[in-house]
């Protein structure tokens, strides 16, 4: 069964950086997935697309900040320089195109101290 | 600029009917498939269904259990989901979201709506 496991959240002061995780279930460990963000009270924005080579593509408008990696079943979101505006949830998200399916992750909620 | 703007939601007793409807714009809607995603208050976000550019493939959440139908129309660019013998369960901000790979089909989302909220409740 595809799967993606998030921390329920994260911190990291203002100015620092954090790394999110996303870890996909065994099985699937070569899946792209997306990172997408979610402020308070408002619709989730598309951040990028990351491979499992660790090659990723940005949205639009997506500041140098925000970086993607990838290993083994381990996907991750780096945010550097963080911002006040910067505390909102991730979440991560895969598909089974022969399983015609949408999976997301249970998000991280952000927290910048 | 990409928009996606929702619209349609609101009050429904258990067991009604409702249909969303997502208008959008600055791109060519037909060759991109379309979805709904929906999170319930305080919840995660949930897919729902996907429809494929031209609107000849559509697939479901295996929870919906048939009770949904995602359609669109691409001479009026809007995408549209009817949702029938709605249940407490069904309450959610629903998002509209487009596909980020021209003529792909499940793949990344690259541009979201703001939402409409659906709430069922007697």
């Amino acid at each position: 069964q595809l799967v993606l496991t998030q921390s329920p959240s994260a911190s990291a002061s203002l100015g620092a950086s954090v790394k999110l995780t996303c870890t996909l279930s065994s099985g699937h460990i070569n899946y792209a997935i997306a990172w997408h963000q979610q402020q308070p009270e408002r619709g989730p924005r598309y951040l990028m697309k990351l491979n499992s080579d660790g090659s990723h593509t940005k949205g639009d408008g997506i500041p140098d900040r925000f970086s993607g990696s990838s290993s083994g079943a381990e996907r991750y979101l780096t945010i550097s320089s963080l911002q006040s505006e910067d505390e909102a949830d991730y979440y991560c998200q895969t598909w089974g195109t022969g399983l015609y399916s949408v999976v997301f992750g249970g998000g991280t909620k952000l927290t910048v101290l | 600029e990409v928009q996606l703007l929702e619209s349609g939601g609101g009050l429904v007793q258990p067991g009604g009917s409702l249909r969303l409807s997502c208008a959008a714009s600055g791109f060519t809607f037909s060759t991109y498939a379309m979805s709904w995603v929906r999170q319930a208050p305080g919840k995660g976000l949930e897919w729902v269904s996907e429809i494929s550019g031209s609107g000849g493939s559509t697939h479901y959440a295996d929870s919906l259990k048939g009770r949904f139908t995602i359609s669109r129309d691409n001479s009026r660019n809007t995408l549209y989901l009817q949702m029938d013998s709605l249940r407490a369960e069904d309450t959610a901000v629903y998002y509209c979201a487009k596909s980020g790979i021209n003529s792909g089909y499940f793949c990344e989302f690259d541009n979201w709506g703001q939402g409409t909220l659906v709430t069922v409740s007697s």
